[in-house]
């Protein structure tokens, strides 16, 4: 079974551009969350996905949106980039909704390491 | 305030050699908690999941155990090897779904 798919692996955008991360699940899954990844803060919870749904939010701003679509695939968007967004944003897919809330598993993909200058 | 702590932040060990990590928690209602192994540059990877009633729970050379009275957990690594140099999380789910994360624990293994 193929595991959670995160594309571009790198990518460096400039202050003020946008960026649009890409996410595919494994097979079967249904729910999709994101989160971003910093040597200062740790696995920061971004927002969750299930069945097109967004169902829970972290504490970003507004700039970091995101959306998934009929088969599961998700995508995750960031406006105007800031040099704090510098970071590793990790996509997971897991069967239940809630991260795999319960006994379920989360299952990660390898990251999409985003530079800001 | 993080609602999950470890500790220690880093620690090295030699390889052949055992060592156990810490996590304390305050997320309440609990539903579970999970260990996760992150190798430099990969995503997490699970290594166990904890429910309320579950005290142990083993994955090869990994033991995690669990005292929900009060909140806290560890991650016991039996005879290291140069393999678990990695970041071990902690991670506690609530039971409206929410996922509160350690900071992480660097373990560096020596030969």
């Amino acid at each position: 079974k193929a595991g959670v798919t995160q594309t571009p692996r790198y990518l460096i955008k400039t202050r003020g551009q946008q960026v649009t991360l890409s996410c595919s699940p494994i097979s079967g899954h249904r729910s999709v969350s994101w989160y971003q990844q910093t040597p200062g803060q740790g696995l920061q919870f971004l927002f969750e996905y299930f069945s097109e749904t967004q169902r829970n939010k972290g504490n970003f701003p507004g700039r970091f949106s995101g959306r998934q679509f009929s088969n599961s695939r998700s995508e995750m968007n960031v406006s105007t980039l800031e040099l704090g967004d510098s970071a590793l944003y990790l996509c997971a897919s897991s069967y239940y909704r809630g991260g795999g809330a319960g006994t379920g598993e989360l299952f990660f993909g390898e990251g999409s390491r985003l530079t800001v200058l | 305030k993080n609602q999950v702590e470890q500790s220690p932040q880093s620690l090295i060990i030699l390889e052949g050699k055992n060592c156990t990590l810490q996590c304390n928690y305050t997320v309440s209602p609990f539903s579970n908690l999970r260990w996760y192994k992150q190798d430099t540059g990969r995503g997490p990877v699970s290594l166990t999941i904890m429910t309320f009633s579950e005290n142990t729970k083993s994955n090869g050379r990994y033991t995690a155990t669990l005292d929900a009275d009060t909140k806290q957990s560890s991650l016991h690594i039996t005879a290291s090897q140069l393999s678990d140099s990695a970041s071990y999380i902690c991670v506690v789910s609530a039971r409206d779904y929410k996922l509160s994360f350690g900071a992480g624990t660097t373990v560096t293994v020596r030969a």
